[in-house]
């Protein structure tokens, strides 16, 4: 079943104000990547934390890496139109048949004037 | 390079129907995959391959076959469509399988919107 969720699933916000997107795995993750899917598209590769504790910034978008790596959040300051879309956190999970990726149930933002 | 590229864009089926959806990438890549995404379900993968001549399953993969004969082309095959196989479909590649390093990168193709009465 699904090892990694999303909270919350839908986010509504007036342009300017801030957004903040949760990733939860029941799992220890090895790594953990973020994607951006913008309505009728596909998804984007954004980032890929690594370490625990870690913290990654692009430009308004920061990124954390939890201490256990079984959590993560996208922090979106001063939100535009243009950050308008889907945010999926994906957590790698190592098995022994190898690395495996599995995918959160996606953040879904609409920025309102 | 064209990146990733899937075809048909769109493909609307009969139940029984067999299809093949065509992926291919240039950008050498040894870890390719496929994806479904439904409402609210995130994307779930179908199948993976390592590498020409490899693959593997992955969260959701009965109804669906794939082969690697090229680094280049992944296809997914549905052997008898059903209903609950109406989706859109995205492959995507990277060079590296989520070591943890700079070519972890994964890049998607457009989709196929897949539609089956």
């Amino acid at each position: 079943g699904q090892q990694v969720m999303q909270i919350p699933q839908y986010q509504h916000v007036q342009e300017g104000e801030d957004f903040t997107t949760y990733c939860n795995s029941s799992t220890t993750l090895s790594n953990i990547q973020w994607y951006k899917q913008r309505p009728g598209g596909h998804p984007v590769f954004l980032i890929q934390l690594v370490k625990s504790g870690e913290v990654k910034k692009q430009k308004r978008l920061t990124f954390q890496f939890g201490e256990a790596k079984k959590n993560s959040s996208l922090h979106i300051t001063a939100t535009q139109t243009t950050d308008v879309g889907t945010y999926f956190c994906a957590g790698v999970i190592l098995t022994g048949g190898g690395n495996k990726l599995t995918f959160g149930t996606g953040t879904q933002l609409k920025v309102e004037l | 390079n064209a990146g990733v590229t899937q075809t048909p864009k769109f493909q609307v089926l009969k139940t029984g129907q067999s299809m093949t959806l065509q992926c291919a990438q240039d950008m050498n890549h040894e870890y390719m995959s496929w994806y479904r995404q439904d409402p609210g379900m995130g994307l779930r993968l179908i199948h993976y391959s390592v590498g020409a001549g490899i693959t593997d399953q992955g969260e959701v993969p009965n109804g669906y076959n794939v082969s690697r004969s090229t680094t280049e082309d992944f296809p997914l095959r549905l052997l008898s469509a059903a209903p609950s196989q109406t989706s859109v479909y995205f492959c995507a590649s990277s060079r590296d399988l989520f070591s943890g390093g700079a070519t972890d990168t994964q890049y998607f193709g457009p989709g196929t919107r897949l539609t089956v009465l």
